[in-house]
């Protein structure tokens, strides 16, 4: 079966502050593939990131990157000087190979202060 | 392109009512899906689609009926609405590749069953 375990519920941070969000999943395949949305307050879901299982190279994106384990199932998510309008609820999720079916995590709810 | 459109966007139900949330994608999306989410619980996948005339249950199928009579549209059907059905509701589409699958997402449907 396969499962992903956010295991921070919510973290506060003050702004400028650097943020790891983790992420680790389960599943029996070797072909997989992962993701992060992000969720603000306004409710809709923005993709971030994809991610195959073949593909253990790190990724950054401006103030985001993502790193992906293979050896610890992991697939953390860091933001680098955080800002307000990064608050948000954040999913990562894992789909097998050859599924259809996207199974996410329960979210990490991300507040920036100011 | 409007994207993936969902209406309404809040409805109320008294337990017993039935009611269809709708879902259509302009984007000729093979892949159609029916997410719920509710607090700290994250996504869970109702029903999914894979074309038109083709359906399967996902995670937690019970009291929702769906069919995919066309590309575009993806209803959901609440045949008897019980309070535990109360949730937002999420309609996602995307194309189907040789590798995975980044679902588009409608803005979200707000149920609530008194």
């Amino acid at each position: 079966a396969q499962k992903v375990t956010q295991a921070q519920t919510e973290i506060s941070v003050v702004e400028k502050e650097d943020v790891t969000l983790d992420c680790v999943y389960e599943t029996r395949d070797t072909t997989y593939y992962l993701f992060w949305y992000k969720q603000p307050p306004s409710g809709e879901l923005v993709f971030l990131i994809r991610r195959n299982s073949f593909d253990e190279q790190n990724e950054i994106s401006g103030r985001y990157s993502w790193n992906f384990q293979k050896s610890t199932s992991s697939f953390n998510f860091t933001i680098t000087a955080s800002q307000v309008v990064d608050s948000a609820v954040y999913f990562c999720a894992l789909l097998q190979g050859g599924s259809e079916k996207l199974v996410f995590g329960k979210g990490t709810k991300l507040t920036v202060n100011p | 392109n409007a994207g993936v459109t969902q209406t309404p966007k809040f409805q109320v139900l008294k337990t017993g009512q039935s009611m269809t949330l709708q879902c259509a994608q302009d984007m000729n999306h093979e892949y159609m899906s029916w997410y719920r989410q509710d607090p700290g619980m994250g996504l869970r996948l109702i029903h999914y689609s894979v074309g038109a005339g083709i359906t399967d249950q996902g995670e937690v199928p019970n009291g929702y009926n769906v069919s995919r009579s066309t590309t575009e549209d993806f209803p959901l059907r609440l045949l008897s609405a019980a309070p535990s059905q109360t949730s937002v509701y999420f309609c996602a589409s995307s194309y189907r590749s040789a590798g995975a699958n980044v679902l588009t997402f409608g803005a979200g449907s707000r149920l609530t069953v008194l």
